[in-house]
């Protein structure tokens, strides 16, 4: 079964600091990886879209990872700021059917 | 950068009544339309899948008569919710493909029904 699980769930953090957000992943086979950005009452912002062959790819404060071998990605968040206050959408797609399945999202919150 | 909007961003209605809701690409030719809902605290939920020019595709679940869906250009897909009742209340929120597999979403229109 597809399926794009992400932790934590919620997330609280100092602003300044860094934090890394995961997301594991059973989809096959596999197109790509996407994470996006969610404020409040919004629709998601892309902030990476990664491929098979591509290990890191980066956002400005926005460092992604991926390893296909493990099904596994990371979004790192360096300096938090204020604003990066939102959901973070870890988006799977596949080539079989060209199904998209999206994560629950983790909810980052940052504060002063 | 591709820039998709939606309008209206915000409607109510009462109980019963129809409600539209567009989606455009400003800046691209969209071969394929998605429409999502999105309720509270939870992640998007694909409702359907449009291609301009022919029928939508609906997810399991998804009433196509209570959920029209209209691509009538690459530019423009609109999606009906008719006969709408207070369960229908939720965030929706289309996106956006030129072919090439890149998605890019809307800001979203939250209905309140009445």
């Amino acid at each position: 079964k597809n399926q794009v699980e992400q932790s934590p769930q919620s997330l609280i953090i100092l602003e300044g600091k860094n934090c890394t957000l995961q997301c594991n992943y059973t989809v096959s086979p596999f197109s790509n990886l996407r994470w996006y950005k969610q404020d409040t009452g919004r629709g998601p912002v892309s902030l990476t879209i990664m491929t098979f062959s591509e290990n890191t790819k980066s956002n400005g404060r926005y460092t992604a990872t991926l390893d296909a071998d493990t099904k596994q990605s990371s979004l790192h968040i360096t300096a938090s700021q204020l604003s990066d206050s939102a959901s973070y959408i870890c988006v799977v797609r596949s080539t079989g059917g060209f199904k998209t399945i999206f994560g629950a999202g983790t909810r980052l919150f940052v504060k002063a | 950068g591709a820039v998709v909007s939606q309008h209206p961003s915000r409607v109510i209605c009462k109980s019963g009544t129809s409600v539209k809701i567009e989606c455009r690409s400003l800046d691209f030719q969209a071969t394929t339309m998605f429409w999502y809902r999105q309720f509270p605290k939870q992640s998007l939920m694909l409702m359907a899948t449009s291609n301009e020019g022919s029928k939508a595709t609906y997810e399991q679940g998804v009433e196509k008569d209570k959920f029209l869906i209209n691509h009538a250009s690459l530019t423009l897909s609109t999606l009906t919710v008719t006969s709408a009742h207070p369960e229908d209340s939720s965030f929706y929120i289309c996106s956006a493909s030129p072919s090439g597999g890149a998605e890019f979403f809307g800001p979203g229109t939250r209905l309140t029904v009445l």
